[in-house]
């Protein structure tokens, strides 16, 4: 069974400019979880989603984030406009309501 | 001051040391304790659970937990090249989402 997916793995934009982050969870996870790892720190959660409905987005940054979680599976994570301190690793992971987590490999975002 | 404090290191151990990793918080209400290992370029895995005090062991992985002094701590027994990554602690508590809360992370490298 393929883990977590993401992708891109690796993204260098300008400042300003917007960009997206997408996941595909483990099939069956009803939960899936955003984090962003900035270097030398431990994953810091952005968004949980329950389903199709996001139940915790308080850590999100929402002047310039967003995230969807259409149908309940697949989702995205954007930022518009991004700036340089966005730089980090965005890792996406999923899990059976109050389960283990299984994390993704990471999008590495490169602000320049 | 963070919830959950870890030291960064980096660490170098020679193969087969026995390596101490530890973690010391202070939000009382966490009852769920667990060890991740993250190689370079990937994301987080799940080496160890465990739930309030005690201590759980694992083949050469050993957790433990001491709530009364807010203190954990994983212990790796002939420690090999392989072990060689960054060592995460992460906390979460009942009611709390799911969300887990982690250290910093401890760099290791298990030399030959």
């Amino acid at each position: 069974e393929a883990g977590v997916v993401q992708s891109p793995r690796y993204k260098i934009i300008e400042k300003k400019q917007p960009v997206a982050f997408w996941c595909n969870p483990i099939s069956g996870h009803n939960t899936l979880y955003w984090y962003r790892q900035n270097l030398g720190q431990g994953p810091e959660l952005l968004i949980r989603y329950e389903n199709e409905e996001a139940v915790d987005d308080s850590q999100l940054p929402k002047d310039r984030f967003s995230a969807e979680r259409l149908k309940g599976v697949d989702s995205t994570l954007k930022i518009q406009p991004a700036e340089l301190g966005d730089s980090a690793v965005y890792l996406c992971a999923s899990s059976l309501t109050d389960g283990g987590y299984t994390f993704g490999s990471g999008t590495r975002l490169t602000v320049v | 001051q963070k919830e959950v404090e870890q030291d960064p290191g980096p660490l170098s151990v020679p193969e087969g040391a026995i390596v101490s990793l530890n973690c010391t918080y202070s939000n009382s209400a966490f009852q769920y304790f667990m060890w991740y290992r993250q190689y370079s370029r990937k994301g987080p895995e799940l080496l160890m659970y465990t739930y309030s005090s005690g201590n759980k062991e694992d083949g050469r992985f050993t957790a433990q937990v001491d709530k009364s002094s807010k203190y954990i701590s994983l212990f790796i027994r002939d420690s090999q090249p392989s072990d060689s990554a960054t060592y995460l602690c992460a906390m979460s508590f009942t009611g709390g989402g799911n969300k887990l809360t982690f250290g910093t992370g401890t760099q290791l490298k298990v030399e030959l």
